[in-house]
């Protein structure tokens, strides 16, 4: 089962940020934070993830909170395009490898 | 570099067949990784292979298998095709580092199985 909680749904107004949080409070020590988004019926497109320190791509940034429970992707200037459902997954070690169990994620609607 | 690919992308077969799908990865990546995306149970983890071998696998049946070949490309196989196995199927591949870690894995656009 998925680890982390997000909420169902976000409006954003286009040109302004976009905050979709993630809480993960039984994550352990050495768990990164991966954030996906999918656009209706395609692939999930990887975006960002953290381990601990916030990290900054030219996608989105990532804010981890210090005691790692939670964290906050943000898109600096959300567009149309950017209207998908994104998953904040928290990597799970499986064996020798790592899967990724995905939630519902939360479906970010940006408004005209 | 060129992303991960899958083929066919859309597929409509009917109960009792059986499909066997294809994944690229991506250049120099050696693990494929398969998930199925259904609306009910959304995305699900089939299985993991790294260097032609199987190196983790979900909660599915015995119907659905695969196979990875030396040039890392993988085939995943579905028989006895059931109503519900109608889904898009995802391939996603990373570099398999056996030491773990930040080992992104990047998906392809998914092939769409329809089963009547």
């Amino acid at each position: 089962d998925a680890k982390t909680t997000q909420p169902p749904s976000m409006d954003c107004a286009e040109g302004r940020a976009a905050n979709l949080p993630c809480n993960h409070s039984t994550i352990s020590g050495n768990e990164y934070v991966y954030w996906y988004r999918q656009i209706h019926s395609q692939g999930p497109q990887y975006i960002i993830h953290g381990l601990k320190n916030n990290e900054t791509n030219e996608m989105a940034s990532l804010i981890i909170t210090e005691d790692r429970k939670s964290s906050t992707l943000i898109l600096p200037h959300a567009t149309l395009r950017d209207t998908a459902v994104y998953y904040c997954i928290v990597r799970v070690p499986q064996g020798s490898n790592y899967k990724l169990t995905f939630g519902k994620g939360t479906l970010l609607t940006v408004n005209p | 570099k060129a992303g991960v690919t899958q083929t066919p992308r859309y597929l409509i077969k009917t109960r009792g067949q059986q499909v066997t799908l294809s994944c690229s990865p991506i250049s120099g990546h050696r693990s494929v990784s398969w998930y199925q995306q259904t609306p009910g149970q959304g995305l699900q983890f089939l299985f993991e292979y790294f260097s032609e071998t199987q190196r983790n696998k979900g909660n599915f049946p015995g119907r659905f298998s695969g196979r990875q070949f030396s040039n890392s490309r993988s085939e995943m196989n579905v028989s006895t095709l059931e109503l519900g196995d109608s889904a898009l199927y995802l391939c996603a591949s990373s570099s398999g580092s056996p030491s773990g870690g930040a080992d992104t894995q990047y998906f392809g656009p998914g092939t769409r199985l329809t089963v009547l």
